[in-house]
């Protein structure tokens, strides 16, 4: 079945260092990839997403890009801040058949940023 | 962009007693939501697609009979935990499908703040 896994954390930085949160899916179609970020006591959000190889989905100065050949989704922020302190998810959602639509969650990814 | 809300975001109950948790797309229109559950420090888990107008499907190893699902409504999901007991406490989240925004691999989901349950 689907799976995804994402680097292990917790991951500490300092304000304005650069971040990398690495994400690998298997899947048996070509399904979209998604990051979702979830705030203390909030819900989970949509960061960002791609729906096919080589794409690029980029939100809030956050970017992965879709490489079908090493099956990544990897995250990255160049300088980031107090207010990306949040547990970031990465997913996946299978284009058609019995799994159309659901998605598949990797396990989490808590993001400490000190001043 | 669409909201989703869940109610009560905290419940404590004791061991043997129901609790029922409510899933309600505010500013649109639901044909699916979905139910999870998240341990700490643990992804989700999908529980179970709620559709609305028929029986839910749950996913492997999850007991229909003790968690049971109504949609109601096109804005409304409820989750009923029967007989709970201590190793039901969870963080219960669901989310919501937003027919208006297809895409590629499936509507768009938008999910609630989640429900904390404590069976005591």
């Amino acid at each position: 079945g689907d799976s995804v896994t994402q680097m292990e954390g917790p991951v500490t930085l300092s304000e304005e260092a650069f971040l990398t949160i690495n994400c690998t899916y298997t899947a048996t179609g070509y399904p979209s990839l998604f990051w979702y970020v979830q705030y203390p006591g909030e819900g989970l959000q949509l960061l960002l997403k791609a729906t096919k190889a080589d794409d690029k989905g980029s939100n809030k100065g956050f970017e992965a890009t879709y490489r079908k050949e090493t099956t990544s989704f990897h995250l990255e922020k160049g300088s980031v801040q107090v207010s990306d302190s949040a547990v970031y998810f990465c997913a996946l959602s299978e284009a058609g058949g019995t799994s159309y639509g659901k998605l598949t969650f990797g396990q989490g990814t808590i993001l400490t940023v000190h001043p | 962009g669409a909201v989703v809300s869940q109610h009560p975001s905290r419940v404590i109950c004791k061991s043997g007693t129901s609790v029922k948790i409510e899933c309600r797309s505010l500013d649109f229109q639901a044909t699916t939501m979905f139910w999870y559950r998240q341990f700490p420090k643990q992804s989700l888990m999908l529980m179970a697609t709620s559709n609305e107008g028929s029986k839910a499907t749950y996913e492997q190893g999850v007991e229909k009979d003790k968690f049971l699902i109504n949609h109601a409504s096109l804005t409304l999901s409820t989750l009923t935990v029967t007989s709970a007991h201590p190793e039901d406490s969870s963080f219960y989240i669901c989310s919501a499908r937003d027919p208006r925004n297809r895409a590629l691999g499936g509507y768009e989901q938008y999910f609630g703040p989640g429900t904390r349950l404590t069976v005591t």
